[in-house]
């Protein structure tokens, strides 16, 4: 199936720990996106990657990292978690090179900080 | 900073029934609008999109309008079905159409919609 991959689906851990989500497209996009959904059902954007290369990164604390070792993927690195982190976090892909609007997201993964 | 409302948070209609989905941003400087379909455990749909430049978009059973200058768009779903229960979410993309700001969609928090039979 093409689509936008993201593992694990569920997540949950103590504060303090460091965690990783990954993500991956097999759509051939050029372009990948982390967001956050709060418990309010807010989406918000955190970072952007073109081609490997950070273009968005929202004010979002250093104790996140994301990584594009190559432009199908996208991993999101968080270290020393919070409660505050707890959230459904969903990585999404569009080709802009080829001028697309549309973006195809993953299904989620639900990370639950105790 | 733009913000994106959507009225109502919530609502339960028996089938069959037209209903119709509201969003309103206070930066009429966009560049697009899409409606997405939010099911649980599963990531976003996009329903429809609409250019800045349009006044509406049309998919089946949807039908999505914009009226950039008053920051309003609606979703109209007509004859409505239990499978179209979900939540529906508006976003908004930027005016700048620069690198920057592509596919950085301001979200608004969703209509959670129930479709009884």
């Amino acid at each position: 199936d093409t689509a936008v991959s993201q593992t694990p689906k569920y997540l949950v851990t103590q504060m303090g720990n460091d965690k990783s989500i990954k993500c991956e497209q097999n759509l051939g996009h050029d372009t990948m996106y982390w967001y956050k959904q709060d418990s309010k059902k807010f989406l918000k954007i955190m970072f952007s990657y073109n081609n490997k290369e950070l273009i968005i990164n929202e004010t979002v604390p250093n104790r996140f990292s994301p990584k594009s070792p190559d432009k199908a993927h996208l991993n999101l690195h968080i270290n020393s978690l919070e409660l505050g982190d707890s959230a459904v976090y969903f990585c999404a892909s569009v080709n802009q090179g080829s001028g697309a609007n549309v973006l195809t997201f993953g299904a989620g993964s639900r990370l639950t900080v105790l | 900073k733009q913000e994106v409302t959507q009225i109502p948070a919530a609502l339960s209609v028996p089938e069959g029934e037209n209903l119709v989905l509201n969003c309103s941003f206070t930066d009429s400087a966009i560049y697009n609008l899409q409606w997405f379909r939010q099911d649980p455990g599963k990531g976003l749909t996009s329903l429809l999109l609409i250019q800045s430049s349009q006044r509406e978009q049309t998919s089946g059973r949807l039908n999505a309008s914009l009226d950039k200058s008053s920051g309003r768009s609606t979703l109209y779903i007509a004859a409505s079905q239990p499978g179209d229960s979900a939540t529906y979410l508006c976003a908004v993309r930027p005016g700048d159409a620069g690198g920057t700001s592509y596919g950085k969609l301001t979200f608004g928090q969703g209509t959670i919609l129930t479709v009884h039979p």
